[in-house]
């Protein structure tokens, strides 16, 4: 078990360009969730995946962010034309479905300049 | 809104002194995680309380799920430098489908030599 990894671990863009981040959750984990976390806060929410449908959105903080799950493996999170108020650290984490417990990746954390 | 309030904020102790770290709610969970999370990399699972008034012991750690389930603890004996980090409770939304997590700001522990 290689725990859950995070691709790539920094990004340095200049706003207005679109980012891509990947995240392999452990491979038995059927939900996959991704969070945000800024300097001097705990992890918020973003989007979460059992298996390759994505239930629950609501939580993208605007139209710009959008994620997929396509064979219900690995995931990706996307921010389109990014703002400086998108510099954070992007946090991936998978369990089990109907277990409490999520583990997390390494995150990526996001500069924009 | 369900929220989770940590407290300290911030701690600094001398090696070998003990602590304890709070998180409180209003509302019930019905499980809380704890995690330490270090700079720049994700949050650690350390251990997960599912039943009120549960105790779970992890070498130097001691874990505390309020009778409620609306509150933890989280004791550390005997401080060492390697315990430094921020540590941060989470918890599962009660009767939720979602699944995700909902976390407090983090205590900040810095333990000096």
């Amino acid at each position: 078990d290689t725990g859950v990894s995070q691709d790539p671990r920094h990004k340095i863009t200049k706003r207005g360009q679109n980012v891509t981040f990947r995240c392999d959750p452990i491979s038995e984990h059927n939900r996959l969730y991704w969070y945000r976390q800024t300097l001097g806060q705990g992890p918020e929410f973003l989007t979460y995946f059992q298996n390759e449908a994505q239930l629950e959105k609501s939580r993208l903080l605007s139209d710009r962010f959008s994620a997929e799950r396509p064979k219900g493996s690995f995931s990706t999170l996307e921010i389109q034309r990014t703002e400086q108020g998108d510099s954070a650290m992007y946090l991936c984490a998978s369990s089990l479905v109907h277990a409490d417990t999520q583990y997390f990746g390494p995150g990526t954390r996001l500069t924009v300049l | 809104t369900q929220l989770l309030e940590q407290s300290p904020q911030f701690l600094s102790i001398q090696e070998g002194e003990n602590l304890t770290v709070y998180c409180n709610s209003s509302s019930v969970f019905s499980s809380l995680q704890w995690y330490r999370q270090e700079p720049g990399e994700g949050p650690v699972l350390l251990v997960t309380v599912v039943t009120g008034g549960e105790v779970k012991k992890l070498k130097r750690l001691t874990f505390q799920f309020g009778d409620a389930r609306k509150d933890s603890s989280l004791h550390i004996t005997a401080a060492q430098t390697g315990d430094t980090g921020l540590y941060l409770c989470a918890g599962t939304d009660y009767g939720g489908s979602q699944g995700n997590l909902i976390f407090g700001k983090g205590t900040k522990l810095s333990v000096k030599p």
